[in-house]
């Protein structure tokens, strides 16, 4: 089946960038997401690029897409204390119904 | 407008019951997916329901199931609770059977002991 890494953990100083990595096997993906979590809280849906883009700007937020490597990123620019989460990779299967894989997330620390 | 949401938020069971967690999708989604998140992993696909049928279903036993209302809201229900059931069930609701805007309500958190 489809699998989803990611890095455990991420500590940048406030105001530095950000940069989330994810690597994933099914190459016939059409959506791939970011999700940010909060402690206590469920997923919120931060961003997407369609597989058939290698990138997709938003605000403060940058998506990479490398579908040679099978490869995802998030760029998050000037990352401000309220940035602190879990981010987790996702991505879709192919077939007649929709199934989101996720990744076991990156935790994000941002030290003041 | 009002996203996702779920009830209860939090729910203690014991070993051997049965629970049933709630979900009202965003207004005009047809589409509600199930996940379960264990402590410390990424969510699990459980379920799809796409105009009140079964789209898809994950790798969970048969004491896992859910419906779909006509009015879109869902129900999960699981059956003999086993201690490795205690987790967050998230809903999910979406415009389209497949799309790329996929909403998550906030939780259930469901504690088994």
């Amino acid at each position: 089946g489809e699998d989803v890494e990611q890095s455990l953990f991420l500590s940048v100083r406030e105001g530095d960038s950000s940069v989330i990595n994810c690597t994933y096997t099914d190459s016939s993906s059409t959506y791939l997401y970011w999700y940010k979590q909060e402690p206590g809280a469920g997923l919120q849906l931060l961003t997407y690029i369609f597989s058939n883009m290698d990138m997709k700007q938003d605000q403060r937020l940058t998506v990479l897409l490398n579908k040679k490597d099978k490869h995802l990123s998030l760029r998050i620019a000037d990352t401000q204390t309220g940035d602190s989460a879990i981010y987790f990779c996702a991505v879709d299967t192919s077939g007649g119904y929709q199934k989101v894989t996720f990744g076991t997330g990156t935790k994000l620390q941002v030290i003041p | 407008d009002a996203g996702v949401t779920q009830s209860p938020t939090h729910l203690i069971k014991t070993r051997g019951q049965h629970v049933t967690l709630r979900c009202s999708p965003i207004s005009g989604h047809k589409s509600v997916s199930w996940y379960q998140q264990v402590l410390g992993q990424g969510p699990q696909f459980i379920f799809q329901y796409y105009e009140k049928e079964e789209r898809g279903r994950g790798n969970f036993p048969d004491r896992f199931s859910a419906r779909q209302f006509p009015n879109y809201s869902s129900e999960l229900n699981v059956n003999a609770l086993l201690l490795g059931d205690s987790a967050l069930y998230l809903c999910a609701s979406s415009l389209r059977q497949v799309t790329e805007k996929l909403f998550f309500g906030s939780g259930t958190q469901l504690s088994v002991l």
